[in-house]
């Protein structure tokens, strides 16, 4: 069965500083998408970035990153410079297949605090 | 920028009885979806919704639960008969092409 797993509960950051959370995936199928999302403390879900197992490059919106690692069946979230206003819960999430209409599972998350 | 609506933001209710959380999803949006995060926990996958009927559902999603697109704007979710356990926030979703999740609305059964 498909599983994601978070193993950071918690992590305490110095502003400013670059971040990686941390996420693998389990998985025998080839098409997937891997997702991250963003929740702050007022609970609405936020997209930040996609990866789909095809793609060669890593992907990048703004400051995050995904160091994809398909071998290692690793997809990390990279923040460069954070903020302040990056505190919140991550999800790693995923789809299978590739489809774009399909559900998505979480991970657990991981509670980022920036410290000012 | 189009978006995921939902009401109410929160709804407390009284164990047993019965609640309709409602969801304008996007309006050229085809697929629809319901998950489920009990607080401190992990998003929960529920229902999905194309073409007027459910086309996957979880094991979370029993008898209890119903979904239901009755125009065509709105998509519901029905729980027939609370219980302490479903206190959670619910995020409805659609999807184009990437899924969207609206803002949740918070459960709260007492």
């Amino acid at each position: 069965a498909q599983k994601i797993t978070q193993t950071q509960p918690g992590m305490f950051v110095q502003e400013k500083e670059a971040v990686t959370l941390d996420c693998t995936y389990d998985t025998s199928d080839q098409s997937y998408g891997l997702f991250w999302y963003k929740q702050p403390s007022s609970g609405e879900m936020i997209f930040l970035i996609y990866q789909g197992s095809y793609d060669e490059q890593n992907a990048t919106e703004g400051r995050y990153s995904l160091n994809f690692q398909k071998a290692r069946k690793s997809a990390n979230l990279v923040i460069s410079a954070s903020q302040l206003g990056d505190s919140a819960m991550y999800f790693c999430a995923m789809r299978w297949p590739m489809n774009r209409d399909d559900k998505i599972i979480f991970g657990k998350g991981t509670r980022l605090h920036i410290l000012p | 920028e189009p978006e995921v609506t939902q009401t109410p933001s929160h709804q407390v209710t009284q164990m047993g009885q019965e609640v309709i959380l409602r969801c304008v999803p996007i309006s050229n949006h085809l697929y629809f979806y319901w998950y489920r995060q009990i607080l401190g926990q992990k998003v929960e996958f529920l229902v999905s919704f194309y073409n007027n009927e459910i086309s996957e559902k979880s094991e979370i999603f029993d008898d209890q639960f119903s979904v239901e697109r009755p125009d065509g704007s709105n998509f519901t979710l029905k729980i027939r008969s609370t219980k302490l356990e479903d206190s959670a926030m619910y995020f409805c979703a659609s999807s184009g092409g990437e899924q969207y999740f609206g803002p949740g609305t918070r459960l709260t059964v007492t």
